[in-house]
């Protein structure tokens, strides 16, 4: 069973907090990627990468900072988090981009 | 870019009954396509894995139907019990890394 965890599980911060959400997967999967899930709006991509190193853009990038150190983990950066970046943000892994993902349990930020 | 539509965004049914929750997608590659469920308070855990190569998939309790010509993708509950209360969502990829999510169907079951 893939495992991938992910930390804090709750945060609170103020607007113009800086904060930081880190991932790990211990599957040795290339793929990770990083979401918000906000109701009415699915699941939708702020970053992902496929190796160390690798940082690409998703849907929507504004205002967050991601880092892939190894393989394992990918953090997420809020440098200047405003209230419209509470939401509840999980990160996912994959083998390969035709494989399914797995998420891990999820992040719920609130930025007052 | 890829665009997912998702229907019904809530679907109340009582037990026993079927449950039908549908996926538009515009992008023709598109070949990869998932449904996850979510059950409250919990992540994401994948129920189905769809190639376009096939166009009906069968799991335990539900059926997946693949329209290429349509652009659609179906998920069938074929008698619903409270263990499927849940949201579910269908996700779509044309294997360019991107995964697009429908907005998610939040699905009861009435006992």
């Amino acid at each position: 069973e893939a495992a991938v965890t992910q930390s804090p599980r709750n945060k609170v911060t103020v607007t113009g907090g800086n904060v930081t959400l880190s991932c790990r997967q211990t599957n040795s999967h290339n793929y990770m990627y990083w979401y918000r899930q906000d109701t009415g709006h699915g699941l939708r991509l702020i970053h992902y990468s496929y190796g160390a190193g690798n940082l690409q853009i998703g849907d929507v990038p504004d205002g967050y900072k991601a880092t892939r150190t190894t393989q394992e983990d990918f953090f997420l950066l809020l440098e200047l988090a405003s209230p419209s970046q509470t939401s509840l943000y999980f990160c996912a892994s994959s083998a390969d981009r035709v494989y399914e993902q797995y998420f891990g349990p999820g992040t719920r930020l609130t930025v007052l | 870019g890829e665009q997912v539509e998702q229907r019904p965004p809530h679907l109340s049914v009582r037990e026993g009954d079927s449950a039908v929750i549908t996926c538009t997608y515009t992008d023709p590659n598109s070949y990869y396509f998932f449904w996850y469920k979510q059950e409250p308070g919990a992540s994401l855990q994948l129920l189905m894995k769809v190639f376009s190569s096939t166009e009906i998939n069968e799991g335990q309790g539900f059926t997946v139907l693949l329209n290429k010509k349509d652009k659609r993708l179906s998920l069938n509950l074929t008698a619903a019990h409270p263990g499927d209360s849940a949201a579910y969502f269908c996700a779509v990829s044309a294997g360019n890394y991107k995964y697009v999510f429908g907005a998610g169907t939040r699905l009861k079951v009435i006992a």
